[in-house]
């Protein structure tokens, strides 16, 4: 049950594009296409932006992407905004019902 | 309105125990498996528990097992926590979360535990 590995904080300026990654394990991300990704602005309850590796729920925009290979995840926000700054995590079904987070990535928009 | 909203947080010395609360509204509890998350302050989320749809299943990270006690009363359309010999380090943030076939799509607003003397 360690946590998954994301860099601590990516910066991009307006309408560049900044990709994370998120490292497991081959008993976590490697193994299942049941990686997601939420957003969280401080003091908020985080916001599910990416399911099922890179799957979009209705609302999110399509700037928002995800993808995987091997034991790395990765999202990207393509044409980087303002309301873009927050926190980023990233999660994966371990197996026996359990769930694994990323260490969170900060994106700071310049 | 799909809503979660914990409550029962505070302050309590460590080796107490706490209860913590999740009203569920807008949806139907008994259908979904169920998360608590935490996150202590400063840090990242930490999944704690979750339970299946009827509560015969429960699964637990290996930091709370034996302390903690996820249970829920679909009848009342609640969720339950039950924190016991409570820790510095179990001071967090707790959400109250519905699991939807491997990710969690509905959060509640988090309730705080502080354990301190």
């Amino acid at each position: 049950q360690s946590a998954l590995t994301q860099p601590p904080s990516a910066s991009g300026s307006p309408g560049q594009s900044v990709t994370i990654s998120c490292t497991g394990t081959s008993s976590d991300v490697g193994r299942y296409n049941y990686v997601s990704w939420y957003q969280q602005d401080p003091g908020k309850a985080p916001k599910l932006m990416i399911y099922e590796v890179s799957k979009r729920p209705s609302g999110v925009p399509d700037r928002f992407s995800g993808s995987k290979s091997g034991n790395t995840a990765s999202l990207t926000v393509s044409g980087l905004q303002a309301e873009d700054e927050a926190d980023y995590y990233c999660s994966s079904y371990a197996g026996s019902h359990t769930y694994v987070f990323g260490t969170g990535t900060r994106v700071t928009v310049l | 309105e799909e809503q979660l909203v914990e409550s029962g947080g505070g302050l309590v010395q460590p080796g107490g125990s706490l209860r913590l609360s999740c009203a569920a509204s807008g949806f139907t509890l008994r259908n979904y498996w169920m998360i608590w998350v935490r996150q202590a302050p400063g840090k990242g989320l930490e999944w704690v528990a979750n339970v299946k749809e009827d509560g015969s299943d429960k699964y637990y990270v290996d930091s709370v097992k034996g302390r903690f006690t996820i249970s829920r009363d679909n009848a009342k359309n609640s969720l339950y926590l039950q924190m016991n010999s409570l820790r510095a380090e179990d001071t967090a943030v707790y959400y109250c979360a519905r699991d939807f076939s491997y990710y969690i799509e509905v959060w509640g607003k988090g309730t705080t535990v502080t354990v301190s003397s």
